[in-house]
């Protein structure tokens, strides 16, 4: 019964591959959020959906696509990875007044 | 099964008011606890804490960790509406890092 579940939990891949982490919420949520945790911990967003509509999208590489078949799921896919974009990458789902967030477990993506 | 529990969930001050916010954990492999606000923005980081009985401060702010009883306070002072936000706690652990759990967040309210 997880609220946001993220998967993989961890992903090691080569440079220049393709691949995705998959984000599901059963909190009845209508907006879902990706983000960026860097060397320093600090959380950057990368996406917001709401109603499959991305209202967010911070100057975030165009290798970076989000996708969302709907509302209770959104996908984040990479293409070309690069060595810079190993981090802990969490999904999130709230309201859209984006006053809280309720946050997956994170994955962990090292490229090698 | 890792976890992070905070409490209160919901707190009312006033202006000028001290608040303490508690965080509990049970994680695997404990490394480091980490303290984010939430406001109508990505969460922004205050606080990592790796070692019991270091206080870290920021202005106002100011938190501290005990290992042994597995619990962290994030305490502010001379509260201003500004600090309303969502405070959340979260912890990484496991062998490799790879589990980072957030708590449910302190709503904190300060009216003036």
């Amino acid at each position: 019964d997880t609220a946001v579940s993220q998967t993989p939990k961890y992903l090691v891949t080569q440079m220049g591959n393709d691949k995705s982490i998959k984000c599901e919420q059963n909190l009845g949520h209508d907006t879902m959020y990706w983000y960026k945790q860097d060397s320093k911990k600090f959380l950057k967003i990368m996406f917001s959906y709401n109603n499959k509509e991305l209202i967010i999208n911070e100057t975030v590489p165009n290798r970076f696509s989000p996708k969302s078949p709907d509302k209770a799921h959104l996908n984040l896919h990479i293409n070309s990875l690069e060595l810079g974009d190993s981090a802990v990458y969490f999904c999130a789902s709230g309201t859209r007044d984006r006053t809280e967030a309720f946050f997956g477990q994170g994955t962990r993506l090292t490229v090698v | 099964e890792d976890k992070v529990v905070q409490s209160p969930l919901s707190l009312v001050v006033h202006e000028g008011d001290t608040v303490t916010l508690n965080c509990s954990y049970e994680v695997t492999n404990f490394r480091s606890l980490l303290w984010y606000k939430q406001e109508k923005k990505a969460p922004t980081f205050l606080f990592m804490l790796t070692s019991s009985g270091i206080e870290k401060k920021s202005g106002r702010l100011s938190s501290i960790l005990d290992k042994k009883e597995l619990f962290s306070i994030l305490n502010i002072t001379a509260t201003q509406t500004g600090d309303s936000a969502i405070y959340l706690c979260a912890v990484e652990g496991g062998n490799y890092g790879q589990n980072f759990v957030f708590g449910p967040g302190t709503r904190l309210s300060v009216l003036p």
